[in-house]
């Protein structure tokens, strides 16, 4: 089955303490993109990447961090930085940069003990 | 003033009914108009797509887009159970998807 695999699907954070978001993406598409969704707001780009070892900030990237090293992964580090981490995270692909359709995962919440 | 600005509702209908869901925005230089549904702790799936002004239909979705009002609607016709889900609109300019502006979604609720 092609798609997007994003784990884990939970994920804790201590004050301090980085933590890193996977995501796969088995789809061959080339851009990858990082979103954060709160309660009451639109979906937020966080960063996004159009080509492999290539990546661009997005509307809220401080705090956050990223590489793309190969073509199907695209991880997500939220750094002791990020003061209100608590969200859910939303990882997404599109064929191109220029393509405007997204393919999402099934998304990874993220809570501070 | 947000730059689109949808219900959050909830908004609940019997099995069966027409539902309509909408987005106002203000930037009126938007062409490419989206609507996306989420399940519950889900990941969005695109369900309609449409440039510029008029009407699309896709089975018992249609998606309709008036420039002069820069207002978006998502029509279901035969509402179903299954159709219980967050619908958030999306738009841009130029067709990018890193530039896309969500709406923050409206939560529907098909009763039986």
């Amino acid at each position: 089955d092609g798609g997007i695999t994003q784990s884990p699907k939970y994920l804790f954070r201590k004050e301090g303490q980085n933590v890193t978001l996977s995501c796969e993406q088995n789809l061959n598409h080339d851009a990858m993109y990082w979103y954060r969704q709160d309660p009451g707001q639109g979906l937020r780009l966080i960063y996004y990447s159009q080509i492999v070892n290539d990546f661009q900030k997005g509307d809220i990237a401080e705090g956050y961090s990223v590489s793309r090293e190969k073509k199907e992964s695209f991880p997500l580090t939220v750094t002791s930085a990020q003061k209100n981490p608590t969200a859910f995270y939303l990882c997404a692909s599109s064929l191109g940069a220029g393509d405007e359709k997204l393919f999402f995962g099934s998304g990874t919440q993220l809570s501070v003990l | 003033q947000k730059e689109v600005e949808q219900d959050p509702g909830p908004l609940s209908v019997p099995e069966g009914a027409i539902v309509s869901l909408n987005c106002t925005y203000s930037n009126s230089a938007f062409q490419y108009f989206m609507w996306y549904r989420q399940y519950s702790r889900k990941g969005p799936e695109l369900l309609m797509y449409t440039y510029s002004s008029g009407n699309k239909e896709d089975g018992r979705f249609t998606a309709q887009v008036d420039k002069s009002s820069k207002y978006i609607s998502l029509f279901i016709r035969d509402s179903q159970p299954s159709d219980s889900a967050t619908y958030l609109c999306a738009m841009s300019l130029t067709g990018t998807a890193s530039k896309l502006t969500f709406g923050t979604g409206t939560r529907l609720q098909v009763t039986l």
